[in-house]
């Protein structure tokens, strides 16, 4: 059964950085069917997705946060990683890491909805 | 990017009641649609996967339908295990969810 686990400091100064790893049990994370994405949803409120990483190093990040945001995969750990730049009140979420199912269509792959949830990690602004 | 908007945000219903929840995107997405369970404290589970695809080993009294920029999560018989917040997500460009639509039991 594929386990993943986030693990990191939750407590961030204003304006430094976060960062959380994510470590993939009972699967490979260099399955070509898989990319691997991180979610956070802030105390009482919806889901928002970070961005999401390739076994390659192929990379892909909302928009809204692409400039601050850092992925990057360790293969021979089983592990990927999130760094998140310039943190403030607004950014404190639980931070959640996922499996993202890569689906076949037409000529084309593309990046799909989300199939294993690690449990989640709070990532909140220290005073 | 795609805005996705759920009604009703909170429902409550009785064990046994047929119950259904709505997901409207602000511009059409095929059927690249999922729907997610997330009970109080956890991560959200999977349940439904382009837009009516069951995600293996989900109860068969969760459903999905719809096409586009329309679709619904329908909870066939409520059991008090249903008790969670629901999600919708669409794929057809980079990731969105809805706001979420929890459900009580009576």
């Amino acid at each position: 059964q594929l386990r993943l686990q986030e693990s990191g400091p939750g407590l961030v100064k204003p304006s430094e950085t976060l960062s959380l790893t994510c470590t993939v049990s009972g699967g490979s994370i260099s399955s070509t069917d898989h990319f691997w994405g991180w979610i956070r949803q802030p105390p009482g409120r919806g889901l928002e997705w970070i961005g999401s990483i390739y076994y390659s190093g192929s990379t892909y990040s909302n928009p809204s946060l692409k400039s601050r945001v850092t992925l990057s995969v360790d293969t021979s750990r089983n592990q990927f990683s999130l760094k998140l730049s310039s943190f403030t009140a607004a950014d404190t979420a639980v931070y959640y890491c996922a499996r993202r199912r890569r689906y076949y269509y037409g000529s084309g792959s593309y990046l799909g909805y989300f199939d294993y949830w690690g449990q989640g990690a709070l990532g909140t602004v220290s005073s | 990017d795609i805005q996705l908007t759920q009604s009703p945000s909170t429902l409550s219903a009785s064990v046994g009641d047929r119950v259904t929840i709505t997901c409207r995107a602000s511009q059409s997405v095929n059927t690249w649609l999922a729907w997610y369970q997330q009970k109080p404290g956890k991560a959200p589970k999977l349940l439904i996967y382009k837009a009516s695809s069951l995600e293996s080993g989900v109860p068969s009294r969760f459903s999905g339908s719809g096409s586009g920029t329309e679709f619904t999560l329908t909870i066939s018989s409520l059991q008090p295990d249903d008790l969670a917040t629901y999600h919708c997500q669409q794929y057809n460009s980079y990731p969105t969810f809805g706001g979420g639509t929890k459900v009580e039991i009576k």
